[in-house]
Formats: structure tokens, C-alpha cells, sequence
């Protein structure tokens, strides 16, 4: 059962453009969403995070929306630069008593120059 | 940033043997976690650590698997012994207490159970 649902899976855009990238969760108990950026070889970092209470988030070229309702949220990467390429992973938790970040299957990014 | 550092890169072993893999936390991290990712796939949880305890665990870690950070050293998970299904690159990660959902992860082990 995966309760975090990314699309799509792959996402090719051009420099300069605006990426956008899709989440949707099941569990209505989650309220903290963070986006992870991954590099070959290199683990997850943490990029931007947002948590239920807000609709929006931003930080520099990158936005989080947030739908409470209908339970979406999606990354918005204005101005895409070809070193955004890289695989993005939401993940959400519920932040009571849990600690489990559930993690989405990723949308792998690629901005060509 | 703060580094999380995973040692080895890449561990190749025989079923029925045991493994350890290492993980060097963000210095002042209190708590501890490690994630599962097969190839293709999302990554999981396996197991969150705090005051040398087990926190939370979840159904993918089996009895053979185990964790300790003995007196401050590693922060090492112990698979013994492997099957064929631990294959996958696990990732270590730490967080510190007053913001634990912030997780900082390491660049992973890539385990191959032959």
C-alpha cells in the first residue's frame, strides 16, 4: 500500500522554465511534508518542508502548494537550472508519537541546458 | 551542511553471513534512524534509536536485524544472518531533538547479499 504517490515519474523541462512536480498522500493524519533533493550517489537533503496548517510555502525558486482537502501538495521549481537535475522525494509524517517519514517513489528531474 | 558519514560505500557478502553497517552521525544528533531502499523503489523505515533505546521500528525489521551506538562510537545496524532480500542500499540518518522531523541522511551502503 503506498500512502505517498508521486508524479510523474520522470520530468524533463528546459532551463529556465518552471518544473512542477506532484504528491498525494492517503493518511489525513499526516501534517508535516518535507521534500527531499537526491544526487547520484549521494543521500537525500532536505530542501523545503511544509506542514498542513499552511497552503504555501516558498523558499527562493522553490514553492510548496499545499491542498489540505484534497490531500495534494506539489513542488514548484521556477526557473529550473540544469543543476535542479536530480531525483525529488516527498515524504510525509504525522508527527504524533511517529517517527516515520513515509517517502513517495521520487520524480527524477532533468533540466536540459 | 551538517554530513552524516555511512561506511562501508559498498558491502558485498554471502547469504547466511552477518553484516554491520556503519554510520557516523551529525555530531551533536541525538536521534538516529535507518532506511531501506531497494532499486527502483522508495525508500523505507526501518528503525529510529534515541538514548539507546529502539524508538519505533517497523515490520521490515526483522528479528535478524539489530542496532546500538555503543558509548557515542558508530551508530552501526547489524543484519545476522543476511537473505537474499536484504539486498538494498540502506541509509543512515540523524536529527537533533529540538527539531527531530528535520532529518539529515548519509549518502547510503550499498549492501549485495549473494
Amino acid at each position: 500500500q503506498q500512502q505517498v504517490r508521486q508524479s510523474p515519474q520522470s520530468l524533463t523541462v528546459w532551463e529556465g522554465e518552471t518544473a512542477i512536480l506532484n504528491c498525494s498522500y492517503e493518511d489525513s493524519t499526516f501534517n508535516y511534508f518535507p521534500w527531499y533533493q537526491q544526487f547520484p550517489g549521494e543521500g537525500p537533503a532536505l530542501l523545503i518542508s511544509i506542514r498542513s496548517v499552511s497552503d504555501k510555502k516558498e523558499d527562493g525558486r522553490f514553492t510548496i502548494f499545499f491542498n489540505k482537502r484534497e490531500k495534494k501538495l506539489s513542488l514548484h521549481i521556477t526557473d529550473s537550472q540544469p543543476g535542479d537535475s536530480a531525483t525529488y522525494f516527498c515524504a510525509a509524517s504525522a508527527s504524533s508519537g511517529s517517527w516515520q517519514l513515509i517517502f513517495g517513489s521520487g520524480t527524477q528531474l532533468t533540466v536540459m541546458p | 551542511g551538517p554530513k552524516v558519514l555511512q561506511i562501508p560505500s559498498h558491502q558485498i557478502i554471502d547469504m547466511g553471513q552477518m553484516v554491520t553497517l556503519n554510520c557516523d552521525p551529525v555530531s551533536n544528533h541525538l536521534y538516529f534512524y535507518w532506511y531501506k531502499q531497494i532499486l527502483g523503489q522508495q525508500m523505507e523505515f526501518l528503525v529510529n534509536f534515541y538514548n539507546g533505546k529502539v524508538m519505533e521500528k517497523s515490520k521490515l525489521f526483522k528479528d535478524q536485524f539489530s542496532v546500538e551506538r555503543p558509548d557515542g562510537s558508530y551508530f552501526t545496524l547489524k543484519i545476522q544472518p543476511t537473505a537474499l532480500e536484504d539486498s538494498a542500499v540502506y541509509f543512515c540518518a540523524s536529527s537533533l531533538p529540538t527539531s527531530a522531523e528535520t532529518l539529515y541522511f548519509g549518502s547510503g551502503t550499498r549492501l549485495t547479499v549473494l
